[in-house]
C-alpha cells in the first residue's frame, strides 16, 4: 500500500522568508510524486511533479521540490514566500503499477503574513 | 483548452435522498477519477473510469457508484444520503493510457460542494 505523510498541519512564515512544506512517502516501488495547491472553495491546482531524473524539480509560481530517495521525502520549497502563497498544499503519490489512483497527504495549511 | 467542468457547484440534499454529480473532462482525456474531500478524512479516492470501464475503486460503500459515457463525461451517484456524505467532491482527468496516466498530473475541476441535512 502507498501512503503519504505531511507532518505539519500548519506552516506560518513571514513574507519574503523561505517556505518549506514537508512530505514523506511510503511505497513499494518507485514513486511518482506530485504537489498540488488548493485555494478556498476551489479544486486542486498542479504545482510540480517528480517522475525520474534530476532530484530537484522546478514548478509553477517559483516553487521547487527535492526528491530524496534515501529519506523517502519530497519537500516543497519556495525561496521567498508571498502573501498570495497562503493556501492548502497537498503532496500526492502514485506508484507505476496497476494502480491509477493518487494517494494524498492530509494537507498543510500555509499562512504567509505580511 | 477548456478545463475540467463539474456541475453543479453546490447541492443541498436531505438524508435518504440520492444525488448525481457530473464531470466533463478535458477534451481528449479518457480517464476520470473522483475524490471526496472532507475536513476529517482529507482527500479520499472514490473510483476511476477509463473508456467507460471502472479501472480502480476506493474503499467506499456500495451507495457510491459511478459511470462514464462514450464521450468520457462521467457521473457519480450517491444513494441513501447520510450526513457524513457532506463533502467537496472533486473530479480529475488525465489522458488515460497507462504511461499517460501514471506520470502525468491530474487536472482537477472546482468540485461540487454537497451538503446533506
Amino acid at each position: 500500500a502507498q501512503s503519504v505523510a505531511q507532518p505539519e498541519d500548519q506552516v506560518n512564515v513571514a513574507e519574503g522568508n523561505p517556505l518549506t512544506v514537508k512530505c514523506t512517502y511510503s511505497v513499494s516501488g518507485n514513486p511518482y510524486l506530485f504537489w498540488y495547491v488548493q485555494y478556498p472553495n476551489r479544486g486542486l491546482q498542479f504545482l510540480l511533479k517528480y517522475i525520474t531524473g534530476d532530484n530537484l524539480v522546478k514548478g509553477s509560481y517559483g516553487f521547487e521540490a527535492e526528491f530524496n530517495k534515501s529519506q523517502t521525502s519530497f519537500h516543497l520549497k519556495k525561496p521567498s514566500a508571498l502573501v498570495s502563497d497562503s493556501a492548502l498544499y497537498f503532496c500526492a503519490v502514485r506508484v507505476p503499477s496497476n494502480d491509477y489512483k493518487l494517494s494524498f497527504g492530509a494537507g498543510t495549511t500555509v499562512t504567509v503574513r505580511a | 483548452k477548456a478545463g475540467v467542468t463539474q456541475t453543479p457547484r453546490y447541492l443541498i440534499k436531505t438524508r435518504g435522498q440520492q444525488v448525481t454529480l457530473s464531470c466533463s473532462p478535458i477534451s481528449g482525456h479518457r480517464s476520470v477519477s473522483w475524490y471526496q474531500q472532507t475536513p476529517g478524512q482529507g482527500l479520499q479516492f472514490l473510483f476511476e473510469y477509463f473508456s467507460e470501464t471502472q479501472r480502480n475503486k476506493g474503499n467506499f460503500p456500495g451507495r457510491f457508484s459511478g459511470r462514464q459515457f462514450s464521450n468520457s463525461r462521467s457521473e457519480m451517484n450517491v444513494s441513501t444520503l447520510e450526513l457524513g456524505d457532506s463533502a467537496l467532491y472533486l473530479c480529475a482527468s488525465t489522458p488515460g493510457l497507462l504511461t499517460g496516466t501514471l506520470n502525468t498530473e491530474a487536472f482537477f475541476g472546482q468540485g461540487t460542494r454537497l451538503t446533506v441535512v
